[in-house]
């Protein structure tokens, strides 16, 4: 089926370092996510985009984060200056269609430790 | 705000068993909702989903029927299978909105041994 890939799939940076979690989408779909998962905690809505434009985004999206796909290339997911609590697994996804149905592909994650 | 509850962090269940992984939600619209799986080391991807009422989808031997009365969604299988020893996310989503965003559950980790 379609596949989402996440590079890399482990990042461990210093407190205050700037991150980019790249994510390569389904190649003919037009909505991307971001998903954040604590360790023992469920995966949480980051942020949707959609035309290179966010489309919500929740409190955990905070300041610090940033989202973009320069020409249709790696959707990213940058960081700056991140923080202890950071530290989580970072889903990307994609969709077709924007609708309450669509069915999201999610790429495998990146952990990423802050320290 | 919208939430979806997973009871059981962990199900172990013999092969052959039948498997039964329950989720409730709460929500102030009508919502979609799906189960997602994920197998070690892979992506979590779409298992079934419904919107209406009392109706059941299936899929790779699973199903789950939507009931609004009680808010729940529960995952069945007849009988496990060594290969469904993975992790269940419930989840549901507005389908008023645009968004497509979705609430996950905690996941329910299930466990199929011989």
């Amino acid at each position: 089926g379609p596949k989402v890939l996440q590079i890399p799939s482990h990042q461990i940076i210093d407190m205050g370092q700037m991150v980019t979690l790249n994510c390569d989408p389904v190649s003919n779909h037009l909505y991307f996510y971001w998903y954040k998962q604590i360790l023992g905690q469920q995966m949480e809505f980051l942020v949707n985009f959609y035309n290179g434009k966010v489309m919500e985004k929740s409190k955990l999206f905070k300041d610090q984060f940033s989202v973009e796909r320069p020409d249709g290339s790696y959707f990213t997911l940058k960081i700056q200056p991140t923080a202890l609590e950071d530290s989580a697994v970072y889903f990307c996804a994609s969709s077709l269609a924007g609708a309450g149905a669509e069915t999201l592909y999610f790429g495998s994650g990146t952990r990423l430790t802050v320290l | 705000g919208d939430s979806v509850t997973q009871t059981e962090g962990l199900v172990t269940l013999t092969e052959g068993l039948p498997v039964m992984l329950n989720c409730t939600y709460q929500s102030t619209y009508s919502p979609f909702l799906f189960w997602y799986v994920q197998h070690l080391n892979e992506a979590p991807k779409l298992l079934l989903k419904s919107f209406t009422d009392n109706k059941r989808p299936e899929h790779q031997g699973f199903h789950a029927t939507l009931h609004k009365s009680s808010s729940s969604f529960h995952l069945q299988k007849s009988s496990a299978q060594l290969s469904d020893s993975a992790l269940y996310y419930c989840a549901l989503s507005d389908p008023t909105g645009g968004n497509n965003k979705l609430t996950f559950g905690q996941g329910t980790v299930l466990s199929v041994i011989p």
